[in-house]
């Protein structure tokens, strides 16, 4: 079965120190695969996304992700953490032959310690 | 403005009404999605469209549900008889097509009494 998984669902940190949120994906086709970020009361915001091609992908406000298929993993990774970072991130999985259709995870809450 | 919007923003209705949600997507993109996001859940896909055709609605809870895109732009997701179990935030989502990225409206917040 197609499935997203996030397995931390709270997560704090300091602010200026490193981040990285993992997500494991079981998918039978090749993915596509995204980040988005989710505001108290507000819709999700795309950070980046992985269609193909290089596997280091950046994307706004300073994040990247790496995507190893050997590992079915795309975490995101922040090298110095703000506190407007501080949100709720979800990671998602598609493919070409879905229609578009994203299977999200349950979500990390992130909160940044001054 | 530019990006999806959604009305209304929020929706309190007794159990048993039918509610009527919209969405107006960005200009131009064929592609148009809803998702449900119950509390502290990441967004379930509920059903898509390309143009004003309905391709996938595989994500439909039960046939309360029905969703409608009648010429390729305003959708409308709507539901018959609401039971409490309906209370989420529901979220529609465009893109140009259906492999390129999906921009999110704020959501409707429906609370069922």
């Amino acid at each position: 079965a197609q499935s997203v998984t996030q397995p931390d669902i709270h997560i704090t940190v300091s602010e200026g120190a490193s981040l990285e949120l993992r997500c494991n994906y079981s998918y039978g086709a090749t993915p596509y695969l995204f980040w988005y970020v989710q505001s108290p009361g507000q819709g999700l915001q795309l950070l980046l996304k992985y269609f193909s091609g290089d596997t280091l992908v950046q994307g706004i406000k300073g994040f990247e992700a790496e995507f190893k298929r050997s590992q079915s993993s795309f975490n995101l990774r922040k090298p110095s953490v703000h506190w407007s970072d501080a949100a709720e991130y979800f990671c998602a999985v598609g493919a070409h032959n879905q229609g578009g259709k994203l299977i999200f995870g349950q979500g990390t809450e992130l909160s940044v310690k001054p | 403005g530019a990006g999806v919007s959604q009305s209304p923003r929020y929706k309190v209705a007794k159990r048993g009404q039918d509610v009527a949600l919209r969405c107006d997507p960005i200009s131009g993109h064929v592609s148009l999605f809803w998702y449900q996001q119950a509390l502290g859940q990441g967004p379930e896909f509920l059903t898509y469209f390309q143009n004003e055709a309905q391709l996938d609605k595989s994500g439909l809870p039960s046939d309360r549900f029905f969703a409608e895109r009648p010429e390729g732009s305003v959708s409308t997701l709507k539901i018959q008889r609401t039971q409490q179990e309906d209370s989420a935030v529901y979220l529609c989502a465009s893109s140009f097509d259906s492999n390129q990225p999906q921009h999110f409206g704020d959501g409707t917040r429906l609370s069922i009494l």
